[in-house]
């Protein structure tokens, strides 16, 4: 267990909708990752956050946003859902928000949209 | 330029084998290259990590060896044991601006046969 909490496990909705999901970091962890896998994309980055703040961002379409609450939890919002946006969502965490940081990766999310 | 480039797609091995998984870069302003390794319905794990400044890396039977003017680095799991069975992704960071940004390979499936 990695000490990173995600929610909910599945997720299976409709195109067109909106849905959000969410993380809680490992406690004392500043910095929270947000990260999509498919088969044919592999895991991909999607935005960094730390302590409130963007700190880095992928290739995160306009349709997706997230963002960090003051109690560290972060919240991935997706909406017009299409098809393609099927995937594992994952969420990691790190103490810093600097590259050799350990991340540490939740459960994820698998999201199913029909 | 952004491309981690992971070889081969799955492996087979047997019990008490060596595995060998090869990853190849382009962006020469990467400076940080995990492992990680991630088993059915878990999320991935940070296994072994290495900076270009040393061309190898051992912890317990893992072992990365990182060539910096090939721009390529490999990871080798000595004795391989069929609990090592799970699929190994290489990552890379370019510090920076980049923060914690993981630039992922497509990943390999290892399966040991006991």
């Amino acid at each position: 267990d990695s000490g990173v909490t995600q929610t909910p496990k599945h997720l299976i909705t409709a195109t067109g909708q909106r849905v959000t999901l969410r993380c809680s970091p490992r406690s004392g962890d500043l910095s929270v990752y947000w990260y999509q896998q498919s088969l044919d994309q592999g895991l991909q980055f999607l935005i960094q956050y730390y302590n409130g703040e963007e700190r880095a961002k992928g290739n995160i379409l306009e349709r997706f946003s997230a963002q960090q609450f003051p109690d560290l939890h972060s919240e991935l919002n997706l909406s017009s859902l299409e098809l393609g946006d099927s995937a594992l969502y994952f969420c990691a965490s790190s103490a810093g928000g600097r590259a050799g940081d350990t991340q540490y990766f939740g459960p994820g999310t698998r999201l199913t949209v029909l | 330029q952004q491309q981690v480039k992971q070889s081969p797609q799955s492996l087979i091995v047997q019990k008490g084998g060596i595995s060998i998984i090869n990853c190849a870069y382009e962006n020469t302003a990467f400076d940080y290259f995990p492992w990680y390794q991630q088993f059915p319905g878990k999320g991935p794990a940070l296994l072994i990590a290495i900076r270009p400044d040393v061309s190898e890396k051992k912890e317990g039977r893992f072992t990365i060896s990182f060539n910096k003017s090939a721009k390529q680095f490999s990871l080798h799991i000595m004795d391989s044991q069929p609990g090592d069975s799970a699929t190994y992704f290489c990552a890379a960071n370019a510090g920076g601006t980049s923060y914690g940004k993981l630039t992922f390979g497509q990943g390999t499936i290892l399966t040991v046969h006991p």
